[in-house]
């Protein structure tokens, strides 16, 4: 079974630019979340997508915005890069429709220039 | 008050002994526990889950719920150098069903 698929792993930009990431979730999973991570922090909750539909967001500007297909992948799109968007971005896919055990992508290190 | 807590560390444990990670969580509705390891540059990866009071083994790990406590427990048995990571926390809020992150806890298994 296929895990968490997120690309593209590595990508620069530049300040100012805008970029989209994508992730294809474990095959049934119908609910992915998003994560920006941070050297030295923790995990910080960016949105959640169960049926295509936004069913939590957190504390991050409008600049982050997210959605998801039918198939359940899902796109996270960050627009006006900034240099302090540069992070280790991770989805993670779930099962449940209840917030059950999620399972982690390789995620997309961006780095802003 | 942060929602999942978790003493960052780092925690050095000697090679061989019991490496004891501890979490506690202020919703005290929540059903839903899980410990996830995550290696310095990779993603996180699912350890256990437990969604009932008491003990649940898993090889070298087990794993502690305490509800009336609010508190969440992880015990590594016999530690090895490669279990060093950070050792991260997950509550699933009952409101919403998000799970909500302990900030992780370094653990240095030294030989």
């Amino acid at each position: 079974k296929a895990g968490v698929t997120q690309t593209p792993r590595y990508l620069i930009k530049t300040r100012g630019q805008q970029v989209t990431l994508s992730c294809s979730p474990i095959s049934g999973h119908r609910s992915v979340s998003w994560y920006q991570q941070t050297p030295g922090q923790g995990l910080q909750f960016l949105f959640e997508y169960f049926s295509e539909t936004q069913r939590n967001k957190g504390n991050f500007p409008g600049r982050f915005s997210g959605r998801q297909f039918s198939n359940s992948r899902s796109e996270m799109n960050v627009s006006t890069l900034e240099l302090g968007d540069s992070a280790l971005y991770l989805c993670a896919s779930s099962l449940w429709d209840s917030g059950g055990e999620a399972f982690f992508g390789q995620g997309t290190r961006l780095t802003v220039v | 008050q942060k929602e999942v807590e978790q003493n960052s560390g780092p925690l050095s444990v000697p090679e061989g002994a019991i490496a004891s990670l501890n979490c506690t969580y202020s919703d005290r509705v929540s059903q839903s526990f899980f410990w996830y390891r995550q290696y310095s540059g990779k993603s996180p990866e699912l350890i256990m889950s437990i969604y009932s009071n008491g003990d649940k083994e898993d090889g070298r790990f087990t794993a502690q719920l305490n509800k009336a406590s609010q508190y969440v427990s992880l015990l590594i048995r016999d530690s090895q150098p490669s279990d060093s990571a950070t050792y991260l926390c997950a509550v699933t809020r009952d409101s919403n069903y998000q799970l909500i992150w302990g900030a992780g806890t370094k653990l240095i298994i030294k030989p």
